[in-house]
């Protein structure tokens, strides 16, 4: 069975880092791209990029390029996405989710539970 | 970059009727990159509709998808009480994958 178990929430302040994770299991990750997607309180669903973990290919939506990192642990079988310097606009709702297939082009199929990021002073 | 705009906002129906949502493109998209997902409060979204119309694994076949170029659809021919949620469309095919605003399906 396919699983993506994500890390728990967060509760920071701004300009703190923060990475979260995305654990696949049930399933080979480098072989399958991971996207993130972002959910403001009360909002809709926002694409933020995707990570292929067999080489880190990574592709941003132009809204959060150099606004967030995306990376991979093949290894350990763990997507992340990372902020250097937080903002309260970051506080949301973040949801990493597979592919279907294992095609660039594939839709998502399998979501995380999502890890909520609250940043507040 | 392609903007997806649905319609109604909110849609209010009772039970066993029939919900029909749009979903309309700026630009052409190919229907093997348009996919529909289910929302329920506090829950991860659930793809229900890809490839236009192609029905995701353990989906009941009351759900169905159509349409091409800019305009799509997904029809809920009979709603049950667990249908009651958010639906999102979006284009996976060209970047950045951009998700509708969302159409809220509500007990009339």
């Amino acid at each position: 069975e396919v699983q993506l178990v994500q890390s728990g929430a967060e509760v920071k302040k701004p300009g703190e880092s923060l990475k979260i994770s995305c654990k696949g299991s049930g399933y080979n990750l480098t072989s399958y791209w991971i996207a993130w997607v972002r959910q403001m309180p009360g909002k809709g669903l926002e694409w933020m990029g995707i990570i292929y973990p067999g080489d880190s290919d990574t592709r941003y939506s132009p809204s959060f390029q150099g606004q967030v990192t995306i990376s991979a642990d093949k290894s350990i079988n763990t997507a992340y996405l990372q902020w250097s310097s937080l903002k309260a606009s970051d506080t949301a709702m973040y949801y990493c989710a597979r592919q279907l297939g294992t095609a660039l082009v594939s839709p998502l199929a399998y979501w995380g539970q999502g890890t909520l990021v609250t940043v507040s002073s | 970059e392609i903007v997806l705009t649905q319609s109604p906002g909110t849609l209010s129906l009772s039970p066993g009727e029939r919900a029909t949502l749009s979903c309309r493109t700026s630009q052409s998209v190919n229907s093997e990159y348009l996919a529909w997902f289910q929302q329920k409060p506090g829950q991860a979204p659930r793809l229900l509709i890809y490839a236009a119309s192609k029905r995701a694994t353990g989906i009941p076949d009351r759900f169905s998808g159509s349409g091409s170029g800019t305009d799509f659809t997904l029809t809920i021919s009979r709603l049950e009480p667990e249908d009651f949620a958010v639906y999102y469309c979006q284009q996976y095919g060209y970047s950045p994958r951009k998700f509708g605003q969302g159409t809220k399906v509500e007990i009339k």
